[in-house]
């Protein structure tokens, strides 16, 4: 099985920077996926971290460290649209995907 | 575009009835396809795991005599909530797999009323 963990809640100012924190613990590791959900609507793909290092796509990077069971993703030059919940996933050997509870952001003006 | 769409996108049925809900892969063929649930403010729990032409495999708890899964094509999988209760009312997701891709549907919304 797997034990997923990541804050409930973050809020941060326009513009802003944003972490999200992700630990995970599995029997079968085989990549770690971040996922943007808004509200009522399916979640969008975001990144995906199979080695250890940051990966970067725009104003979205995601890190993996696979020895500590960590990723985070961080989220630069926020913008009110950005007003979502983040949901990290571990995919493992067999490709299921086991999602986190999600953390809900909220960007302020 | 949509890559997998999924078909209801909203359904409103009667408490006892049956509703099926299908995922579609619009222009690859997918290995597999998978399942989930999710009720308000709680994150996608997996309910089961679609392989064309062989049984699914469900997830602990999850009835499979309730929620039949046929996956008669490499393109299309169906959800079937069979004699549905209030409580089956929920956000149902699917996603399949095409190499190391995954790609997720739309989502449909079921209310039993």
């Amino acid at each position: 099985g797997q034990n997923i963990d990541q804050p409930t809640e973050m809020t941060a100012t326009e513009g802003a920077i944003v972490q999200i924190n992700c630990t995970y613990q599995t029997s079968g590791f085989n990549g770690l996926f971040w996922y943007q959900q808004h509200a009522g609507e399916a979640p969008t793909f975001l990144s995906y971290n199979v080695l250890d290092g940051l990966e970067e796509k725009g104003r979205f990077s995601s890190f993996l460290s696979r020895s500590k069971g960590y990723s985070y993703l961080l989220l630069k030059e926020l913008q009110m649209k950005d007003s979502a919940s983040y949901l990290c996933a571990v995919r493992e050997r067999d490709y299921k995907l086991s999602f986190g509870a999600g953390t809900t952001v909220t960007v302020r003006a | 575009g949509a890559v997998v769409s999924q078909h209801p996108s909203w359904v409103i049925c009667k408490s006892g009835t049956s509703v099926k809900i299908e995922c579609r892969s619009l222009d690859f063929q997918a290995t597999t396809m998978f399942w989930y649930r999710q009720f308000p403010k709680q994150s996608l729990m997996l309910m089961a795991t679609s392989n064309e032409g062989s049984k699914a495999t469900y997830e602990q708890g999850v009835e499979k005599d309730k929620f039949l899964i046929n996956h008669a094509s490499l393109t299309l999988s169906t959800l079937t909530v069979t004699s549905a209760h209030p409580e089956d009312s929920s956000f149902y997701i699917c996603s399949a797999r095409t190499g190391n891709t995954i790609y997720f549907g739309e989502g449909s919304w079921l209310t039993v009323v």
